[in-house]
């Protein structure tokens, strides 16, 4: 399909390693979104790319996190020396233009024991 | 830090019953948006208000957006089971970031 992919879906961790997220999102899509989804809460914004650049990173929790955007379309978020509170399902999402609409990719469900 | 109240958390209703939910903010946003998340899939956009008092229709959805851009509400007629799922009200911040309540969970039996 066409739509935004997350790789993997799933993934087991143990504290303290280090994990990658990637995301696919919509081909031609300029804009390119970051959230975090705890068990019962709705997603929280981490980190939103325009192109190759980090536009906003203010709801990156702390400096274990990180993202990239290297050729402005693929993403890969990082954590660094996880925790077992960092277990969560996060979701990217992409949109066509910083005011347009965010489609959502199904996410990666990450869980550290 | 939550800024979306969203109520009641928790719905369950027989087909065929209408039911509406809450979606509460003492920040005024730019526009709300309204996303149904079913499980293991990400949140899937249904509607976006913008301007204060309005009322958009989607099937036998109803979503307003108070006069005060301060809160909404979703009203469903004669709910289906297809209607099942996490309800999510969305704000726009600014530069599109969304800030998410906790969602409405409904469930809606045969």
């Amino acid at each position: 399909g066409a739509g935004v992919s997350q790789t993997p879906s799933n993934k087991v961790t143990e504290k303290g390693k280090y994990v990658e997220l990637r995301c696919d999102p919509i081909s031609g899509h300029t804009a390119l979104y970051w959230y975090r989804q705890s068990l019962g809460q709705g997603p929280e914004f981490l980190i939103y790319f325009q192109g190759t650049g980090a536009a906003d990173d203010s709801g990156l929790p702390n400096d274990r996190f990180f993202a990239v955007r290297p050729e402005g379309s693929v993403s890969t978020l990082k954590i660094q020396r996880t925790e077992r509170g960092d277990s969560a399902v996060y979701l990217c999402a992409s949109s066509q233009g910083q005011t347009e609409t965010q489609y959502f990719g199904p996410g990666t469900r990450l869980l550290v024991l | 830090t939550q800024l979306l109240e969203q109520s009641p958390q928790f719905l369950s209703i027989q087909e065929g019953e209408n039911l509406t939910v809450y979606c509460n903010s003492s920040s005024v946003f730019s526009s709300l948006q309204w996303y149904r998340q079913e499980p293991g899939e990400g949140p899937v956009l249904l509607v976006t208000v913008v301007t204060g008092g309005e009322v958009k229709k989607l099937k036998r959805l109803t979503f307003q957006f108070g006069d005060a851009r301060k809160d909404s509400s979703l009203h469903i007629t004669a709910a289906q089971p297809g209607d099942t799922g996490l309800y999510l009200c969305a704000g726009d911040y600014g530069n599109n970031r969304l800030a998410f309540g906790k969602g409405n969970q409904v469930v809606v039996i045969p």
